[in-house]
């Protein structure tokens, strides 16, 4: 079974671009998480979708948004980056609060 | 609000001794309590998911204690080994979030 997927693998943007970053649950998982990890540092929780809605917001600004797809699937977008951005990107699906899945990760590079 | 730290945050130890790994939080309220190992670079990987109601968790070499009343959970790595060289983070959720330690980078020495 294909575990969480995530696309692309790196990315290096510039400031004040846009960014879309993307993730595919595990089968029969409805539930999508978004985290930021700085080098050295926890994951921070970004947002968490549930069939389709929000349940979850981190302390992120506006800049920072996500949506989830009919088929489960996820999109992390970002407006406006600045250089403080560049970080390790996760994602993970479970069964609504249950045992978290991640990815393998986005590292966004922002010059 | 939430807070979940882990101690210590760096540990070095030989071969074959067995270790303990600590976090705390502050809002003892929680639905479960998930420890998670990273490798340089890499995603998390899911090690033990302890629910708020239960004390352990028991996976090969590895237990994970619970005491929610005193917001304190334990990672006990047996028989250590040099592949267990990794970062080893956990964390706490509630209401739709998860909030995460810094983690403790663990290094086995051969």
């Amino acid at each position: 079974d294909a575990g969480v997927t995530q696309s692309p693998t790196h990315l290096i943007k510039t400031r004040g671009q846009h960014v879309t970053l993307r993730c595919s649950p595990i089968s029969g998982h409805k539930s999508v998480s978004w985290y930021q990890q700085v080098l050295g540092q926890g994951p921070q929780f970004i947002f968490q979708y549930y069939e389709k809605e929000e349940r979850g917001r981190g302390n992120f600004p506006d800049r920072f948004s996500a949506r989830q797809f009919p088929n489960y699937s996820s999109e992390l977008n970002v407006n406006a980056l600045l250089l403080g951005d560049s970080a390790l990107y996760l994602c993970a699906s479970s069964f609504r609060q249950g045992e978290q899945y991640f990815g393998p990760g986005t590292r966004l590079t922002v010059t | 609000k939430q807070e979940v730290t882990q101690i210590p945050a760096a540990l070095s130890v030989p071969e074959g001794e067995n270790l303990v790994l600590n976090c705390s939080f502050t809002d003892s309220a929680i639905y479960n309590l998930q420890w998670f190992r990273q490798d340089p670079g890499k995603g998390l990987t899911s090690l033990l998911l302890i629910q708020s109601s239960q004390r352990e968790q028991t996976s090969g070499r590895l237990n994970a204690s619970l005491d929610k009343s005193s917001g304190r959970s334990t990672l006990y790595i047996a028989a250590s080994q040099p592949g267990d060289s990794a970062t080893y983070l956990c964390a706490v959720s509630r209401d739709d979030k998860i909030i995460f330690g810094k983690g403790t980078r663990l290094h086995i020495l051969p």
